[in-house]
């Protein structure tokens, strides 16, 4: 079945500094979403890219989905301590309409 | 509005009891998901419904593994004769189709 590849597994940096992390997929895919995950908590919807070459901006999040639509990216520009958690990718194949989850990038942010 | 709810929030059971989990989906909400989620793991899914179709068991990982869903809405997932490696945190999680999922707080599974 399809996989969602995910990179780096952890990334730790000082607070202030930036954060990226990369998801990749041996097919095309149709369109990507990204969850966040607290400590402790669920999944959380944060976006979704279905154009190739999309780009989206939440305030210091900015999402890319890549020209062929098999790679994409999540970067935080100057990181909070609230940024703590793990980015989740995911591509459609888990079920019928359901989701494939990347293994995540845990976060971890030094004050 | 209310969002996903799952109950029990904990479940701790001895090896080979039989559990139930429960997820109430968000009203309105035809599409249902179940996946599982090991300590600092990713989601693995196990089941979806959709509407009065059939289900997509195709990621359940054994026969010991079942779920229902009553009326479209409310959710069980039962494990039989549960065993060490059962143990995770079982996520529900809802959506219309196609369109971004709401997951619930989760059921920790333990099993001594």
């Amino acid at each position: 079945g399809q996989q969602v590849m995910q990179i780096p597994q952890y990334q730790h940096v000082q607070e202030g500094e930036d954060f990226t992390t990369y998801c990749n997929s041996s097919t095309t895919l149709s369109n990507i979403q990204w969850y966040k995950q607290r400590p402790g908590g669920h999944p959380v919807f944060l976006i979704q890219l279905v154009k190739s070459g999309e780009v989206k901006k939440q305030k210091r999040l900015t999402f890319q989905f890549g020209e062929a639509k098999k790679n994409s990216s999540l970067h935080i520009t100057a990181t909070q301590t609230t940024d703590v958690g793990t980015y989740f990718c995911a591509g459609p194949g888990g079920g019928a309409d359901g989701l494939t989850f990347g293994k995540g990038t845990h976060l971890i942010i030094q004050p | 509005g209310a969002g996903v709810s799952q109950s029990p929030s904990n479940k701790v059971t001895e090896k080979g009891k039989d559990v139930e989990l429960r997820c109430d989906p968000i009203s309105g909400h035809t599409a249902l998901y179940w996946y599982r989620q090991s300590l600092g793991q990713g989601l693995e899914f196990l089941i979806y419904f959709q509407g009065n179709s059939a289900p997509d068991k195709s990621g359940l990982p054994s026969d010991r593994f079942s779920a229902e869903r009553t009326g479209g809405s409310v959710s069980t997932l039962t494990i039989q004769r549960t065993q060490q490696e059962d143990s995770a945190v079982y996520l529900c999680a809802s959506s219309h189709p196609l369109y971004e999922q709401y997951f619930g707080p989760g059921t920790r599974l333990t099993v001594t």
